[in-house]
């Protein structure tokens, strides 16, 4: 069966830093994609990034990276120079077959200023 | 540009009531999956659809139905609602080709009193 643990379940940053927020996964499947969301506090879900199972390097999205070590199981994503408009729920996602996802329970980010 | 359409946003039932959740979406996707989000908790896939008259459950299937006539259109009913189906829910639609990203519904918020 698939899981997603976020051990996370606060985070706080100062604006202009960079910060982690972790993700493990498991799964017996040898291809899964792994995604993240944010969910700002009006409640939309925002796909932010996506790493496939066999690529060879990490994803990045302009300020977004994953950090995907597939032997730990493990797709941590990296947010560089935080801004408030950061603030939110941040939701790590797996990918299998027929795209059903699985989700771990979130970290809330703060981004102080 | 409309992409996943959820309706309606708000609904309170009370308990023993049946409605229908409206999803469609107008990207031309096979995929498309409904997931409850519970409080402190991450998305969980209710059933989900790989195309046009066909579904199947996913991990928290109980006190639900759907169905998939078309493409555009993916309903989730609630035959007799509970108080323990309040929840946010979520229509999610993607593409089969390869591990794609889901895209969200902006989200109903039902209440069963």
């Amino acid at each position: 069966a698939q899981k997603i643990t976020q051990t996370q379940p606060g985070m706080f940053v100062q604006e202009k830093e960079a910060v982690t927020l972790d993700c493990t996964y498991d799964t017996s499947d040898p291809s899964y994609g792994l995604f993240w969301y944010k969910q700002p506090s009006s409640g939309e879900m925002i796909f932010l990034i996506y790493q496939g199972s066999y690529d060879q390097q990490n994803a990045t999205e302009g300020r977004y990276s994953l950090n995907f070590q597939k032997a730990r199981k493990s797709a941590n994503l990296v947010i560089s120079a935080s801004q408030l408009g950061d603030s939110a729920m941040y939701f790590c996602a797996m990918g299998g077959n027929f795209n059903k996802f699985y989700f771990g329970s979130g970290t809330k980010l703060n981004v102080k200023p | 540009n409309a992409g996943v359409t959820q309706t309606p946003k708000f609904q309170v039932l009370k308990t023993g009531q049946s409605m229908t959740l409206q999803c469609a979406q107008d990207m031309n996707h096979e995929y498309m999956s409904w997931y409850r989000q519970d409080p402190g908790m991450g998305l969980r896939l209710i059933h989900y659809s790989v195309g046009a008259g066909i579904t199947d459950q996913g991990e928290v299937p109980n006190g639900y139905n759907v169905s998939r006539s078309t493409t555009e259109d993916f309903p989730l009913r609630l035959l007799s609602a509970a108080p323990s189906q309040t929840s946010v829910y979520f229509c999610a639609s993607s593409s089969p080709a390869g591990n794609t990203e889901a895209f969200f519904g902006q989200g109903t918020r039902l209440t069963v009193v």
